[in-house]
């Protein structure tokens, strides 16, 4: 079974900056999350994809958004990138049927200068 | 928005000894989640609680759904070196997708 695997490891991006960020599901799985988490605190819930579409958000500007690929893959773009975007960005995977069991990726390290 | 409080925010211990942590909120969650994280790593899923009062056991770990369905506990017994690392709450409430995530528990164990 594969886990989650996320790409890249590291990024070191400049203000102003637009990133995309990749996720590949773990096998089985069909919904994807995205989380955002600063140094020091827990992760924050970004949004979640199902079946394609976007399946909840939390608190965060438009600028931030997503795709998920019809093999239940993701990424997440972050237009117009601002100092405080720098942070670790997670991806869980989980089953529709049981969403709350969240799989997480090792995380994309964001480094905005 | 929710907020989970978890507590104590760290800990150093000797190892051999027993570990408790908990999880408080002021809303109702349905669903309750334990994720260990270690440096350069994603949180990884130990233990999910999914009713009330419910007692679940992943080896050494031991965590608990809250009566009031507002509160959770992880213990860990005969603490070992490999469970160094920051624990994590999480809860789900009723018809949410996302999970709300405590701000951790750091747990140092000296040999």
């Amino acid at each position: 079974e594969t886990g989650v695997t996320q790409s890249p490891t590291h990024l070191i991006k400049t203000r102003g900056q637009q990133v995309t960020l990749r996720c590949s599901s773990q096998s089985g799985h069909n919904t994807v999350s995205w989380y955002q988490q600063a140094l020091g605190q827990g992760p924050q819930f970004i949004f979640q994809y199902y079946r394609e579409e976007e399946n909840g958000r939390g608190n965060f500007p438009p600028r931030f958004s997503g795709l998920q690929f019809p093999n239940y893959s993701s990424e997440l773009n972050v237009n117009a990138l601002e100092l405080d975007d720098s942070a670790l960005y997670l991806c869980a995977s989980s089953f529709s049927g049981t969403s709350y069991e969240q799989y997480f990726g090792p995380g994309t390290r964001l480094t905005v200068t | 928005g929710q907020q989970l409080n978890q507590s104590p925010q760290s800990m150093f211990i000797q190892e051999g000894e027993d570990v408790s942590m908990n999880c408080t909120s002021s809303s109702i969650f349905n669903t309750w989640l334990w994720y260990k994280q270690e440096p350069g790593e994603g949180p990884v899923l130990l233990i999910a609680l999914y009713k009330a009062g419910e007692l679940t056991s992943n080896g050494r770990l031991t965590a608990q759904f809250g009566i009031t369905r507002k509160d959770s506990f992880l213990n860990i017994s005969a603490s070992i070196p490999s469970d160094v690392g920051i624990y994590f709450c999480a809860g789900r409430l009723q018809g949410a997708q996302k999970l709300v995530f405590g701000q951790g528990t750091r747990l140092t164990i000296n040999p």
